[in-house]
């Protein structure tokens, strides 16, 4: 079975600085996803960047990236010059053939 | 517009009754998810369907039920049978179960009462 596991529940960073959002996996699949989604106190799920688990360059939309490494089984997001909007629930996420998982999350607080 | 809709965003029921959560989508997706998500907490899989009459249970199951007699509709029935039953549910779909972006519905608040 598909696993994703986010060991930060909680994240602090300083307004203006980069922050690291880590996530591991664990699956038997050949072929998968790997996704990240925001939700903000509202409890909408915004999807973020994705990764294809054949795609060898790091996904990257706007601020966002996600550093990809297969052997080590992570898929960590990095958001660049962070802004106060940017303060929600991260969660983690991995399609394969079967399903599709999400980490347990992790609340990132921006302070000014 | 397309989109995925969930109705409806706020949900009372009495203990003991079941009660059905619509989900409908007009992206044409083959895949739809429900899911559940309980305070501070991430989203756990309660069922999915990857093509119109078939469905399967996600780690989750018991006490809900769902149908997908149509490929834009997926509704998940939380039965008498699920002894927590509130939550914030999110129904999602994707085009594929691989390798594409879920879109998400608004979500619907069931309180137990």
């Amino acid at each position: 079975a598909q696993k994703i596991t986010q060991t930060q529940p909680g994240m602090f960073v300083q307004e203006k600085e980069a922050v690291t959002l880590d996530c591991t996996y664990d699956t038997s699949d050949q072929s998968y996803g790997l996704f990240w989604y925001k939700q903000p106190s509202s409890g909408e799920m915004i999807f973020l960047i994705y990764q294809g688990s054949y795609d060898e360059q790091n996904a990257t939309e706007g601020r966002y990236s996600l550093n990809f490494q297969k052997a080590r089984k992570s898929a960590n997001l990095v958001i660049s010059a962070s802004q106060l909007g940017d303060s929600a629930m991260y969660f983690c996420a991995m399609s394969g053939n079967n399903d599709m998982r999400f980490g347990a999350g992790t609340r990132l607080t921006v302070k000014p | 517009d397309g989109g995925i809709t969930q109705s409806p965003k706020y949900l009372f029921r009495k203990e003991g009754q079941n009660v059905t959560l619509s989900c409908e989508q007009n992206l044409n997706h083959d895949a739809m998810y429900w899911y559940r998500q309980d305070p501070g907490q991430g989203l756990r899989l309660i069922y999915y369907s990857q093509i119109v009459n078939d469905f399967q249970k996600g780690d989750i199951a018991e006490g809900y039920s769902v149908s997908r007699e149509k490929k834009e509709s997926f509704p998940l029935t939380v039965t008498s049978a699920q002894k927590n039953p509130t939550a914030f549910y999110l129904c999602a779909s994707s085009i594929t179960l691989l390798g594409t972006e879920a879109f998400f519905g608004q979500g619907t608040r069931l309180t137990v009462v």
